[in-house]
């Protein structure tokens, strides 16, 4: 259980292009949905946290303008890059809390972004 | 600021060997402290994970040992297989916020 579904799993795109990246809770109801980005052999680093209807809290240094997040519905979180450059390649990694005894969190599988 | 430090960078053991990965934090906000586990081009998967108010947990080969006065908290895998080599990333996690993550632990374990 407790499974968030990420598309795509690898995406290259042209320069100055948007890509969308998407993640669906599957069997839950996803209120908090954060949003990682990982370079290559380093650590995840937290882009933004985004809550069912409303704003989503970017990080300091990170540009809501280009990394467009919409969580429109509890099942679903959608990253968009906007105006990709090849700086924005990297790993990006979905995530969000699961409602049970506690708390718990469970991640998406990641989107390899290629800009070229 | 580094919020969670975790040693080593960087870990070969020999099959049927223990692997431990250590984390030390600062803030005792923190109330969840998870390990995951990477493999290449994947999500991290979450290992195991505890609370403050227990000292140990072990789920099969993995155990996580916890010291509250220390402000530290490790990782021991038994009987460490070639199918363990990942990335080991610890975490730390308060009143359901965003996930602090170490810099990460490549283990690579020899046949």
């Amino acid at each position: 259980g407790a499974v968030v579904s990420q598309h795509p799993s690898r995406v290259i795109c042209k320069s100055g292009t948007s890509v969308k990246i998407e993640c669906r809770s599957l069997d839950f109801q996803a209120t908090t949905m954060f949003w990682y980005r990982q370079f290559p052999k380093q650590s995840l680093m937290l882009m933004a946290t985004s809550n069912e209807g409303s704003k989503a809290t970017y990080e300091q240094g990170v540009e809501k303008d280009k990394f467009l997040i919409n969580h429109a519905s509890l099942t679903l979180s959608t990253l968009t890059v906007t105006s990709a450059h090849p700086e924005d390649s990297s790993f990006y990694i979905c995530s969000a809390i699961v409602p049970r005894q506690g708390y718990g969190y469970t991640f998406g599988s990641g989107t390899r972004l290629t800009v070229v | 600021q580094q919020q969670v430090k975790q040693s080593p960078q960087s870990l070969i053991v020999q099959k049927g060997g223990i692997s431990i990965i250590n984390c030390a934090y600062e803030n005792t906000a923190f109330d969840y402290f998870p390990w995951y586990q990477q493999f290449p081009g994947k999500g991290p998967a979450l290992l195991i994970a505890i609370r403050p108010d227990v000292s140990e947990k072990k789920e099969g080969r993995f155990t996580i040992s916890f010291n509250k006065s220390a402000k530290q908290f490790s990782l021991h895998i038994m009987d460490s297989q070639p199918g363990d080599s990942a990335t080991y990333f610890c975490a730390l996690g308060a009143g359901r916020r965003a996930l602090t993550f170490g810099s990460g632990t490549r283990l690579q374990v020899q046949p």
